[in-house]
């Protein structure tokens, strides 16, 4: 089975301070990874994915994201923090050893408030 | 924006009556996903189509359906209505039949009174 754990509902940051919003998973083979981003009325923005390769993922809008096997985690980072970053942010799941089209499966999301 | 379309943009009905939620992928994408949102339970996905034919399914209710016509867009059609069923309801689409980025539309508030 897949799962996704994003163990903080809000995640509060200074503007110009970096931020992390955390992600683990749980799937039996190995993982293709995904972080998505809501913004206040609007559907979900896709941000960036790990499939294979370098551990370090950059993506749009300066986030990046690191894949750690051994803790089976996938957590968003952005060295500095903008008040517009503020917005809903959900990691997602698939396990590469099963079919192409096996549904995503997403976590609950974190809200993100950037302070100015 | 995304370049997928989904009408309308909020329904508002009564217990037991049937409504239609309408989606347009992405010009090229041949895959349609649906997908309901809600406070509780988060993003579910719902079901998948795959040029006209039906791919995956998820945690769909019998009460609700879905096609996606030779044009290639998609309709939900949600029967029975229950105030449970009041959510987000929200139309992806990609190129091809696999999960790797998906383009969502704006969605369709649905509430139940």
């Amino acid at each position: 089975a897949q799962s996704v754990a994003q163990p903080e509902d809000q995640v509060n940051v200074a503007e110009g301070n970096p931020l992390t919003v955390k992600c683990t998973y749980s799937v039996s083979g190995n993982p293709y990874l995904f972080w998505y981003v809501q913004y206040p009325n609007r559907g979900l923005q896709f941000l960036l994915k790990y499939i294979t390769g370098d551990n370090l993922v950059k993506g749009s809008y300066g986030f990046e994201a690191e894949f750690n096997k051994s803790q089976t985690s996938f957590h968003l980072k952005k060295p500095s923090a903008l008040v517009s970053d503020s917005a809903l942010y959900f990691c997602a799941v698939r396990d590469a050893s099963l079919s192409g089209n096996t549904p995503l499966v997403f976590g609950k999301g974190t809200r993100l408030s950037v302070i100015a | 924006d995304s370049g997928v379309t989904q009408t309308p943009k909020h329904l508002i009905t009564a217990t037991g009556q049937r409504v239609t939620l309408r989606c347009s992928p992405r010009s090229g994408d041949l895959s349609v996903y649906w997908y309901q949102q809600s406070l509780d339970q988060g993003l579910q996905f719902l079901i998948q189509y795959y040029n006209g034919e039906e791919r995956a399914k998820g945690n769909i209710l019998e009460r609700f359906s879905a096609q996606q016509f030779p044009d290639l867009h998609s309709e939900l059609n949600l029967s029975s209505l229950e105030l449970g069923d009041s959510a987000l309801y929200f139309c992806a689409s990609s190129v091809r039949d696999t999960n790797e980025k998906l383009f969502f539309g704006s969605g369709t508030q649905l509430s139940v009174l």
